[in-house]
């Protein structure tokens, strides 16, 4: 299947830990990237690869792979978490797949 | 700092060509291992990739869109474009022009992004 699912919506209490998570076949070879995006902004890239971190995000993001499924923790939330995060592939075939995106909310 | 800049007609009426232009700034777009994509979000709805280019003018493209959607560079201008014939209104959405870093071990990300342009197909 050349498809990634994410779950439409979590919440997350201020400070506390949270992970996002990413499902697809893809991801059994490839490696997921991350973006969060706020409301009327461009999305904005917070991990990819080997859990890299783009400089100016901070270390409380991290990413992580396990089989088919790669996920997106943030430790110690903080209220400026709180947007739409997307995962995203190459596959095999090349062609480039986005989740359907997670809505993050901060409590 | 590379900065990318969308730019194109805001409405585009149905069963036209829409084009957007994507210019470049700040870093060439003739550098390898760097591709040149647009993606674009219908309102309230995720991210869509809909295509990419190489500096050599390699492309690839959603099959969904095949047919439809052309992508064309100038590396002389520092610009790519997009052109996508046969609008509906489901091509309504913001469009996006991004940099993606090709990773040897499918590793790609999207690290520079342009604002965004909003497309209205209606007549």
């Amino acid at each position: 299947s050349s498809e990634l699912t994410q779950d439409p919506a979590v919440s997350v209490a201020l400070g506390q830990t949270v992970r996002i998570t990413c499902q697809g076949d893809s991801l059994r070879t490839s490696y997921a990237s991350w973006y969060q995006q706020k409301p009327g902004q461009a999305p904005l890239l917070v991990i990819y690869s080997k859990n890299i971190r783009p400089s100016g995000i901070p270390d409380r993001f991290s990413g992580s792979r396990s089989g088919k499924t790669a996920s997106l923790t943030i430790t110690g939330a903080q209220a400026e978490d709180e947007a739409d995060y997307y995962c995203n592939c190459r596959d095999r075939s090349d062609l480039l797949l986005f989740g359907g995106g997670t809505q993050l909310t901060v409590l | 700092q590379l900065q990318l800049q969308e730019s194109g007609p805001g409405l585009v009426k149905p069963s036209e060509t829409m084009s957007l232009t994507c210019i470049v700034s700040g870093g060439p777009i003739a550098r390898s291992g760097y591709y040149w994509d647009w993606i674009r979000q219908p309102p309230g709805k995720g991210l869509e990739w809909i295509g990419s280019i190489y500096y050599r003018g390699t492309t690839s493209y959603m099959p969904s869109l095949k047919g439809r959607v052309s992508l064309s560079v100038d590396t002389s201008r520092n610009q790519f474009s997009l052109r996508l014939s046969s609008v509906t209104a489901a091509d309504s959405a913001v469009y996006y022009c991004a940099r993606r870093g090709r990773g040897y071990d499918y590793d790609d990300a999207f690290d520079f992004w342009g604002q965004g342009t909003m497309v209205t197909v209606s007549s």
